[in-house]
């Protein structure tokens, strides 16, 4: 399957804690995005990457949220001293060439 | 302000009862706008992108069409497998690269 894959799935974790999200784009797509998405809502844009840039970055990602996109391939997600404000679904697309985002089954985060 | 309104928030048809769902939409720059099925807990299925006003696209039941302010996603005679949450985008060009904007979707229940 050459769709965009997201790890884990779902991950419960105790406030304090740091968590890590990995996005994989497809892989002739050099455009990836980052949206947080919570029950009953559209999904909010958090970054997005251009090749290994990180070219915009949402007023929602506050200094606890890093992004990374390593040599222009996958990408990581990092939430540092997580809160429970912070559960919701994490959501990797990625674009084609002619803009169509691609999603990922996403990322389930549940802080307690 | 940029901004995306799907109406109605839920809709509950019988099977074979036919309707549409409306997406407006205010951002400036507009590329292209973009339907999506969500199933609960996965992530976003692209369905259609529509590029200029009077275009329109199809697929088994659904038909979508775009005017200059608003788009339709019109189901025709539903089955139970349609029910989904369908979210409406719209992508804008920024200086930084596409952008796009979500709406919050509507949950759509087919009834047998």
């Amino acid at each position: 399957d050459t769709g965009v894959s997201q790890d884990p799935r779902h991950k419960i974790t105790k406030r304090g804690q740091n968590v890590t999200f990995r996005c994989d784009p497809i892989s002739e797509h050099n455009r990836l995005y980052w949206y947080r998405q919570t029950l009953g809502q559209g999904p909010e844009f958090l970054t997005y990457f251009q090749n290994e840039a990180q070219l915009e970055k949402s007023r929602l990602l506050s200094d606890r949220f890093s992004a990374e996109r390593p040599k222009g391939s996958f990408s990581t997600l990092e939430i540092q001293r997580t809160e429970q404000g912070d559960s919701a679904m994490y959501l990797c697309a990625s674009s084609s060439p002619w803009g169509e985002l691609f999603f990922g089954e996403g990322s389930r985060l549940t802080v307690l | 302000e940029d901004q995306v309104t799907q109406s109605p928030e839920a809709l509950r048809l019988q099977e074979g009862e036919s309707s549409s769902l409306n997406c407006s939409y205010t951002v400036s720059g507009l590329r292209g706008l973009f339907w999506y099925r969500q199933d609960p807990g996965k992530g976003p299925e692209f369905l259609f992108t529509l590029y200029s006003a009077g275009e329109e696209k199809e697929k088994e039941r659904l038909k979508a069409t775009l005017t200059k302010k608003e788009s339709f996603l019109h189901i025709t005679a539903p089955k139970p497998e349609d029910s989904a949450t369908y979210l409406c985008a719209v992508q804008a060009l920024r200086n930084t690269g596409n952008q796009f904007y979500f709406g919050t979707g509507t949950s759509l229940t087919v009834i047998p």
